[in-house]
């Protein structure tokens, strides 16, 4: 079947550029999680979303960061203005979980691999 | 404070030698634990999880972890690794009811198999 899918998988963006990440979540799956990966360092948390509801937007680093996932199902985080530390792989990961447990599994898509010059 | 160590950052091993990777946590309320496998330019993979019960967790492809609630660990083996087990390996938690599920990663620990 098929899993979590993002796109584009490479982006180049010039210092100052506005970006648009896209993250096509397993269908049926009511959470989706954001987490940004820097080079060496493991996935830090950026936001959380049930259906098309954004619960906690903590790990978002800076007001330039903004994810949205209006229908409940595909889901864009949008960075305004790059610096060159937004430089990073940038993951989406969704799970069937509806409830604040924490025990369902996250699949991950492959990650957009953002470099700001 | 809640926070997830990985304390190595590189562990090469030969073909068939045992492996273990290690965790820890620091958390004052519940967890729950997972071991996450990155290959190159593809997305994590999920090992293998504890929740409750047994402390001896099995996963896919060999992996066995087990949940030391005194020491905080939750420490990943392999008692014969492979090369195809040549990856990164990422330890993440759960803290507490509320959390919705966001993970902390630890560091990776990147495993090398050589023949």
């Amino acid at each position: 079947g098929a899993g979590v899918s993002q796109s584009p998988r490479y982006k180049v963006a010039k210092r100052g550029q506005d970006v648009a990440l896209r993250c096509d979540p397993i269908s049926g799956h009511v959470s989706l999680f954001w987490y940004q990966q820097a080079l060496g360092q493991g996935p830090e948390f950026l936001t959380y979303f049930q259906n098309e509801a954004q619960l906690d937007k903590s790990g978002l680093p800076s007001d330039r960061f903004f994810a949205e996932r209006p229908e409940g199902s595909v889901s864009t985080l949008k960075i305004q203005r790059t610096q060159q530390e937004d430089s990073a792989v940038y993951l989406c990961a969704s799970s069937l979980a509806r409830g604040p447990s924490g025990t369902d599994t996250q699949y991950f898509g492959p990650g957009t691999r953002l470099t700001v010059l | 404070a809640q926070s997830v160590t990985q304390l190595d950052s590189q562990v090469p091993v030969f073909e068939e030698a045992p492996v273990e990777l290690r965790c820890n946590y620091s958390s004052s309320v519940s967890v729950y634990l997972f071991w996450y496998v990155q290959y190159p330019n593809q997305g994590l993979q999920l090992l293998l999880k504890y929740l409750s019960g047994s402390t001896l967790v099995k996963g896919i492809n060999g992996f066995e972890a087990e949940f030391n609630k005194s020491q905080t660990s939750f420490h990943l083996r392999k008692p014969s690794v492979h090369i195809s087990d040549t990856a990164e390996y990422f330890c993440a938690v759960s803290f507490g009811g509320t959390s919705y599920g966001k993970l902390t990663f630890g560091q990776g620990t990147i495993l090398t198999v050589h023949p």
